[in-house]
């Protein structure tokens, strides 16, 4: 599975949109971004998913660059709640769909 | 209704002591995972198994042995346990459908040996 680099913390003002980037520079044709979160002990939750084309459902939205090397997560208006652990994983379908997850992106919301 | 839950929650034991962390899914799911998140929070998978086959088996070391019953649950039974155990074990499960899948999370096992 490809590699992702993330910046490992951000801050977001609460009420604003927050843009977190991924880059996946070696990513292969048939590979998915995926973004994850984890919010203070719990287990990790699904956001978003894309292949190519820009995604997005009630959470969050995903653009993925025309070359698909790198990808942003943007939450519309970050809560308090949104305050996690935001992982982007590059992975192909293959046997038990492994997740790899890197260090991630702390994001702090402030009010 | 839980999708995805993991017994107990919390589990202090000894070293050298065997202990076993319990997973069960309510989602009709065919796949099933551990990962560990150590204390620099890196999640790392462990195992998976899919209709109660063996079909990831990420170098973890032989003391750890899962076992799944059928495939609404996948335990984890770990024999001798050592200080570097404590972590906190997430189980997981996914539909082996399709080109993509979400996979659901239970909210972990925090287990300490000391």
């Amino acid at each position: 599975d490809a590699k992702t680099t993330q910046p490992p913390s951000m801050d977001c003002a609460e009420g604003r949109a927050a843009n977190l980037p991924c880059n996946h520079s070696t990513i292969s044709g048939n590979e998915y971004v995926y973004w994850y979160r984890q919010i203070h002990s719990q287990g990790p939750q699904y956001i978003i998913h894309g292949l190519k084309n820009n995604e997005t459902n009630e959470m969050a939205s995903l653009i993925i660059t025309e070359d698909r090397k790198s990808s942003t997560l943007i939450l519309p208006h970050a809560t308090l709640r949104d305050t996690a652990v935001y992982y982007c994983i590059v992975s192909k379908k293959a046997a038990g769909n492994k997740l790899t997850f890197g260090g991630g992106t702390r994001v702090l919301v402030k009010p | 209704d839980t999708a995805v839950s993991q017994t107990p929650k919390y589990l202090v034991t000894q070293m050298g002591n065997d202990k076993s962390i319990k997973c069960e899914q309510n989602l009709g799911h065919d796949t099933m995972y551990w990962y560990k998140q150590d204390s620099k929070k890196f999640l790392k998978i462990m195992f998976s198994y899919n209709n109660k086959e063996l079909i990831i088996n990420e170098t973890v070391p032989n003391r750890f042995s899962p076992k799944s019953p059928d495939k609404a649950h996948l335990n984890l039974h770990i024999n001798s346990l050592e200080l570097g155990d404590s972590a906190v074990y997430f189980c997981a499960s996914s539909q082996e459908a399709g080109a993509w899948t979400e996979a659901f999370f239970g909210q972990g096992t925090r287990l300490t040996v000391v």
